[in-house]
């Protein structure tokens, strides 16, 4: 079965940093390209970025272009993104998505979500 | 980047009856290899988004035959062929052609 498992969400001060992880098991992760969705609270969804299966390729929205990294590890089964100089309106859930092999925007299986929330 | 539109943003129905959802692309979603990379995704309260539909017309695994997909170019359709109550939430298309992907704003479906 797979399971995504998001973490590293709490709250954070405007202009801070945070580091959020997605642990990935029940799938060869190293094969699969990855996702960031968000979701602020009471809003639609929002794709944040991407992360080719190698890691090679990466794309972000530009929203968040120049702040966030994504990342993965594959020995660990693990995305990361790197999310830097935090605005109020990066608060939101974010959730790990895996993509199907036909298709990089084929989210066919998500996370829990894990919740940020960026205050003065 | 892509607008995504969708109509009705709420949808009142009836258990037993039908519902339809449109989205509509600002550009063809006709994507250089020949596939059209449109989506939709149901969201319960309190869940994450599920894939219900991909390349505009086929069920993911495990969903339902009531629901079914239809478009092309930069009109698309979801229905449901008799709304059940699992069936409430909020329902987004997405596509996927062009980076970066983006969202339509969401159709909440609720029971009347």
């Amino acid at each position: 079965e797979v399971q995504l498992l998001e973490s590293g969400g709490g709250l954070v001060q405007t202009g801070g940093s945070l580091r959020l992880s997605c642990a990935a098991s029940g799938f060869t992760f190293s094969t699969y390209t990855m996702s960031w969705v968000r979701q602020a609270p009471g809003k639609g969804l929002e794709w944040v970025s991407g992360i080719s299966a190698g890691g090679d390729s990466t794309y972000y929205a530009d929203s968040v272009k120049g702040r966030f990294t994504i990342s993965r590890d594959n020995s660990k089964n693990t995305l990361y993104v790197q999310m830097n100089s935090l605005r109020a309106e990066d608060t939101a859930v974010y959730y790990c998505a895996k993509s199907s092999p036909r298709s990089y925007g084929e989210f066919e299986n998500w996370g829990q979500g894990t919740l940020v929330t960026v205050s003065s | 980047d892509i607008v995504m539109t969708q109509t009705p943003l709420s949808s009142p129905v009836t258990l037993g009856q039908p519902a339809s959802i449109s989205c509509r692309s600002s550009q063809s979603l006709i994507h250089s290899d020949g596939n059209t990379y449109l989506s939709w995704l149901q969201q319960r309260p309190g869940q994450p988004p599920r894939l219900l539909i991909y390349k505009i017309s086929n069920r993911f695994s495990g969903v339902p035959d009531r629901f079914s997909g239809s478009g092309a170019g930069t009109d698309f359709t979801l229905k449901i062929s008799r709304v059940e109550a699992e069936d409430v939430g909020v329902y987004y298309c997405m596509q996927a052609t062009q980076f970066p992907l983006t969202f339509g704003p969401g159709t909440k479906v609720d029971i009347k």
